[in-house]
């Protein structure tokens, strides 16, 4: 059973589009929701991340949606540039428990300029 | 601060063999954890450890063996290497505010 579903698997964008990314949780005792960027070759960077009581987090141009009662949450990246061509990566986990992180199958957003 | 660091970046195995990978950080970091990336199949937590002297399974344990005598090194032994074991290997490593952090991979490859 996978617990964290992710879509779309890739995407592409103008340059200065909005991105969306999409995903989907099982698991109600996971109470971390990090987005992760990986660029190819290198290991996965934290991007943002959320928590439950909060509905919304915004870093730049990053914003996080979160839905408890639809178990979903979603980045949005606005202002896409091809420099934000990578592959995104949602996760959950339990309070104090991010190693035992569930993943995400991942999303490759390509940015066309 | 090197951060996470991983050796080797790229191994070639025939199966049947074993070999160790390394993992070592230098943030003070209680939580380390492996994972290994497929094609389409985002990452898969291997084994993991809370601290010195504690490890535990992952999702996908088995055919893997882990041990944690320091807080700095993790390492990720293969026992016995299958052509379904190729795969790119992440090493990462967190505190209690539950960032965590990544190596920059090991690529391996079993004929």
């Amino acid at each position: 059973q996978q617990q964290v579903k992710q879509s779309p698997q890739s995407l592409i964008v103008q340059k200065g589009g909005i991105s969306i990314i999409n995903c989907a949780y099982e698991n109600t005792a996971f109470d971390y929701f990090p987005w992760y960027q990986q660029f190819p070759g290198k290991g996965p960077a934290l991007l943002i991340a959320i928590r439950p009581d909060v509905s919304e987090k915004k870093e730049g141009r990053f914003t996080i949606s979160f839905n408890k009662s639809a178990k979903q949450f979603s980045l949005h990246i606005m202002d896409s540039q091809p420099g934000d061509s990578a592959t995104y990566f949602c996760a959950a986990s339990m309070r104090f428990n991010a190693g035992k992180s569930t993943f995400g199958d991942g999303t490759t957003l390509t940015v066309k300029p | 601060n090197a951060g996470v660091t991983q050796t080797p970046k790229f191994q070639v195995l025939k199966t049947g063999q074993s070999m160790t990978l390394q993992c070592a950080q230098d943030m003070n970091h209680e939580y380390m954890s492996w994972y290994r990336q497929d094609p389409g199949m985002g990452l898969r937590l291997i084994h993991y450890s809370v601290g010195a002297g504690i490890t535990d399974q992952g999702e996908v344990p088995n055919g893997y063996n882990v041990s944690r005598s320091t807080t700095e090194d993790f390492p990720l032994r293969l026992l016995s290497a299958a052509p379904s074991q190729t795969s790119v290997y992440f090493c990462a490593s967190g505190d209690r505010q539950e960032t965590q952090y990544f190596g920059p991979g090991t690529r391996l490859l079993v004929l």
